[in-house]
């Protein structure tokens, strides 16, 4: 099945600073979703973006499906960022969404 | 967007009992919804895939007695833990897709948290 590696595992932030996190996933997808879970562990949607990019406020997302990446963007990071941030693909045929293992995002005032 | 809503957010039950989840699509209408596991600082992981009006479609190693799954409306899937033991102890999500096609966004309920003691 497919495989969707997430990095890293684990990153500490200052209040302010920016930071990008990555997904690669090792086939073709139809979907890709990123989501912040919050300490309740509620999903929260962030991004669809199968393809291109998008920008919500501080947060921006690019997919490259043709080179099986997508990067979610934090600038000016805020302590209600964090949260475990987790990317999730939907392989090319089929309607399930697999996640990858997430990065664990701590944001320090 | 869209809004799944799931019920109860947290159950403790004795080993032994059975435990019932909801999960309701409030504002659409979900042919299909996905029930995954969480456990503790490790990453969702599908059980199964729910059709409304046949039978669910479970992962490999998922055991389908153990983990009822029922899509009765177009709105409500339901999932029962049966005879529940402290290793079924997890977070349970549920997911619902706006729409039949691929490419439409996946939603995701507030998650139950199932302690088996």
């Amino acid at each position: 099945g497919i495989q969707v590696e997430q990095s890293p595992p684990d990153l500490i932030l200052q209040e302010g600073a920016n930071s990008t996190l990555r997904c690669n996933f090792s086939d073709s997808v139809n979907n890709l979703q990123w989501f912040h879970q919050n300490p309740w562990g509620q999903l929260i949607n962030l991004f669809y973006i199968p393809s291109g990019t998008k920008q919500n406020g501080r947060l921006s997302a690019t997919t490259v499906a043709t080179e099986r990446y997508s990067l979610l963007y934090i600038s000016s990071s805020q302590t209600t960022d964090s949260g475990v941030y987790f990317c999730a693909v939907e392989p090319h045929s089929s309607y399930k969404l697999i996640f990858g293992s997430g990065t664990r995002l701590l944001v320090r005032p | 967007g869209a809004v799944v809503s799931q019920h109860p957010s947290w159950v403790i039950c004795k080993s032994g009992t059975s435990v019932k989840i909801e999960c309701r699509s409030l504002d659409f209408q979900a042919t299909t919804m996905f029930w995954y596991r969480q456990f503790p600082k490790q990453s969702l992981m599908l059980m199964a895939t729910s059709n409304e009006g046949s039978k669910a479609t479970y992962e490999q190693g998922v055991e389908k007695d153990k983990f009822l799954i029922n899509h009765a409306s177009l709105t409500l899937s339901t999932l029962t833990v049966t005879s529940a033991h402290p290793e079924d102890s997890s977070f349970y999500i549920c997911s619902a897709r706006g729409g039949t096609e691929l490419n439409t966004e996946a939603f995701f309920g507030q998650g139950t948290r199932l302690t088996v003691v």
